[in-house]
């Protein structure tokens, strides 16, 4: 079945680390999302990409960064500059950007503090 | 710019009685809406969507909403509340601009009493 697949479920980054979460689509989707989601606030777009080899902020970029070297994948870092990166994050895809389609989820990855 | 406001963020009810989670929208476009559920530590499926076709809009097990664009809201619904269906409901909003914005609402938290 096509999907999203994240990794890891759960991830712990200790203090002045880097951390990488995984997202995968086999949707054949142009587009893709990274989400942050903390309790009460629903989601807040982190980073966009539309096509292979473009990527745009989106509202949280700061203390982030992504890579777009394939259609499939879409990584996030959560780097050492984000003071507060304990949160849900969600990985997401649609076909086309455009405005009228629905997006695609991940299971998500939970990171915490060490 | 759009915005999206879930009039409630808990709604309890009990088992085999209506569910009604209220949202309403602002948008300078015509607007796409969408419902999403979310299962604790799961990505968000989706439920539904309205997309300028027929304003009442059924999705999957059993939930429905209605676009009423002169009281801008999208509110979901359905007859018979099941154990099953305690989640958390995100309602979102996009505009056909062919900006990749999708805004969240920050979510309904159903609980469902036996």
């Amino acid at each position: 079945d096509g999907g999203i697949t994240q990794s890891p479920k759960y991830l712990f980054r200790k203090e002045g680390q880097n951390v990488t979460l995984s997202c995968e689509q086999n949707l054949n989707h142009d587009a893709m999302y990274w989400y942050r989601q903390d309790p009460g606030q629903g989601l807040r777009l982190i980073y966009y990409s539309q096509i292979v080899n473009d990527f745009q902020k989106g509202d949280i970029a700061e203390g982030y960064s992504v890579s777009r070297e394939k259609k499939e994948s879409f990584p996030l870092t959560v780097t050492s500059a984000q003071k507060n990166p304990t949160a849900f994050y969600l990985c997401a895809s649609i076909i086309a950007v455009g405005g009228n389609q629905p997006q695609h989820f991940g299971d998500g990855t939970r990171l915490s503090i060490l | 710019a759009q915005s999206v406001t879930q009039l409630d963020s808990h709604v309890s009810v009990s088992e085999g009685t209506p569910v009604l989670l209220r949202c309403n929208y602002s948008s300078s476009y015509s607007p796409s809406l969408f419902w999403y559920v979310q299962h604790p530590n799961k990505g968000l499926q989706l439920l539904l969507k309205y997309t300028s076709a027929a304003t009442l809009v059924k999705g999957i097990n059993g939930f429905e909403a209605e676009f009423k664009k002169s009281e801008t809201s999208f509110h979901l619904t359905k007859p018979s509340a099941h154990m099953s269906d305690a989640a958390e409901y995100f309602c979102v909003v996009s505009d056909r601009s062919g900006t990749y914005k999708y805004i969240f609402g920050t979510g309904t938290r159903l609980k469902v009493l036996a």
